[in-house]
């Protein structure tokens, strides 16, 4: 059975550094694999989204890498900003079930 | 930009009563979902269709809940006996194809009480 892990579960960082979210699965068989962001009590807003073939996806300041062999993804998020404040969320999609997320890791941004 | 849209966006209901998730899908998409959030735990899958049908559906689906796409837009979850356990925030999303990017609504928070 799917299992994912993120790491930290809650992060602070001052605005303008650069930061990495870290995403484990137990299974290395993969379809793909999602990042979402979600606002407190809100939605998920799809960030980027890594096929198993690709090894790493970027949209703007955002850079997710994947590495299926060992089971990892990273979100790298460059020249944070207050407005980035939010939880990260991991998802997988392995073919049999659909997807299996993390329990997300919240980030402060502090201006 | 198209976007999966749910209401209502609060429901409160008494345990024991029959509530129904609405959601309409992002228009030409073909795979429609339903996960739940429990307050502080992961988002949880509950079921998934396609083709007018229930593809996979997991243990939390029993025969409590049901789903339907009454028509060529709409897609709702209904919850027949409503638990106090089944408080929670449920997420529609719909996606292209089984393994394209999912797109998800801003959710409904359903309070049981």
């Amino acid at each position: 059975k799917q299992e994912v892990t993120q790491i930290p579960a809650a992060l602070s960082v001052p605005e303008g550094e650069n930061l990495v979210l870290n995403c484990s699965f137990t299974d290395s068989a993969i379809y793909n694999l999602q990042w979402f962001r979600q606002d407190p009590g809100k939605g998920l807003t799809s960030l980027l989204l890594i096929q198993s073939s690709q090894r790493e996806q970027t949209s703007g300041r955002l850079n997710a890498s994947l590495d299926k062999s060992s089971g990892r993804s990273t979100l790298y998020i460059a020249a944070s900003q207050p407005g980035d404040s939010a939880t990260y969320l991991c998802a997988v999609y392995s073919g049999n079930t659909p997807l299996v997320f993390g329990k997300g890791t919240r980030l402060s941004v502090i201006a | 930009e198209p976007e999966v849209t749910q209401t209502p966006s609060h429901q409160v209901t008494q345990m024991g009563q029959e509530v129904i998730l609405r959601c309409v899908p992002i228009s030409n998409h073909l795979y429609f979902y339903w996960y739940r959030q429990i307050l502080g735990q992961k988002v949880e899958f509950l079921v998934s269709f396609y083709n007018n049908e229930i593809s996979e559906k997991s243990e939390i689906f029993d025969d409590q809940f049901s789903v339907e796409r009454p028509d060529g837009s709409n897609f709702t979850l209904k919850i027949r006996s409503t638990k106090l356990e089944d408080s929670a925030m449920y997420f529609c999303a719909s996606s292209l194809a089984a393994n394209t990017e999912a797109f998800f609504g801003q959710g409904t928070r359903l309070t049981v009480v």
